[in-house]
């Protein structure tokens, strides 16, 4: 069965204070490994794909990278705007085109 | 460009109403896609559709209904609602399969 674990639960920060979210997954063969964030009380914003071991995406404060087994997503000096919930993503490639979801890192950053 | 919306934000069902909750998108995506959100439990695909006029079953299907008469428009029906889902629902779409999907901004469906 596929899983996506995503660790911790919850991460408190202080500004500038860098850190990586954990997404670690077992599936029958990965199609792709998608982060997204979620603001509370809002729909969940696309932010990387990645395809294969040993990608890396960066985007401003984050970049998010790919192994056999895990992904990370490093947040490097955030800042309070960066509190969100990060949800990763994976694609099995006995799946067609459904997605399977992690239950999300909570990140706070406080100023 | 509104890319995905969804109708209603909010909605108070009672157990055995029934109800539907519209999506559309403008981007000329083929893919869409019904989930729903629970504290613990991520987000489970409920309904997907790969094309106008054709949908599928995603994990979690029991319980609800979808039709896409039209390409930018998926519909997910509620036909006796219970408690159990009582949840956020969220709209998604993607221009093909497996690819990055964009979600609408959320139901918040509440059944008493």
């Amino acid at each position: 069965e596929d899983q996506v674990t995503q660790s911790p639960e919850a991460l408190r920060l202080q500004e500038g204070e860098s850190s990586s979210l954990n997404c670690s997954y077992t599936v029958s063969g990965l199609r792709g490994l998608f982060w997204y964030r979620q603001d509370p009380g809002k729909g969940p914003e696309f932010l990387f794909t990645l395809y294969s071991a040993g990608e890396e995406k960066e985007k401003e404060r984050l970049k998010a990278t790919l192994t056999k087994k895990e992904s990370f997503l490093h947040i490097t000096a955030p800042k309070p705007e960066d509190s969100a919930t990060y949800l990763c993503a994976v694609r099995p490639e006995t799946s067609g085109s459904r997605l399977t979801f992690g239950e999300g890192t909570q990140l706070t950053v406080n100023p | 460009n509104a890319g995905v919306t969804q109708t209603p934000k909010f909605r108070v069902l009672k157990t055995g109403q029934s109800m539907t909750l519209l999506c559309a998108q403008d981007m000329n995506h083929e893919y869409m896609y019904w989930y729903r959100q629970d504290p613990g439990m991520g987000l489970r695909l409920i309904h997907y559709s790969v094309g106008e006029g054709t949908t599928a079953k995603g994990e979690v299907p029991d319980g609800y209904n979808v039709s896409r008469l039209k390409k930018q428009n998926f519909l997910l029906g509620l036909e006796s609602a219970a408690p159990s889902q009582t949840s956020v629902y969220f709209c998604a779409s993607s221009f093909g399969g497996g690819i990055e999907q964009y979600f609408g901004p959320g139901t918040r469906l509440t059944v008493t």
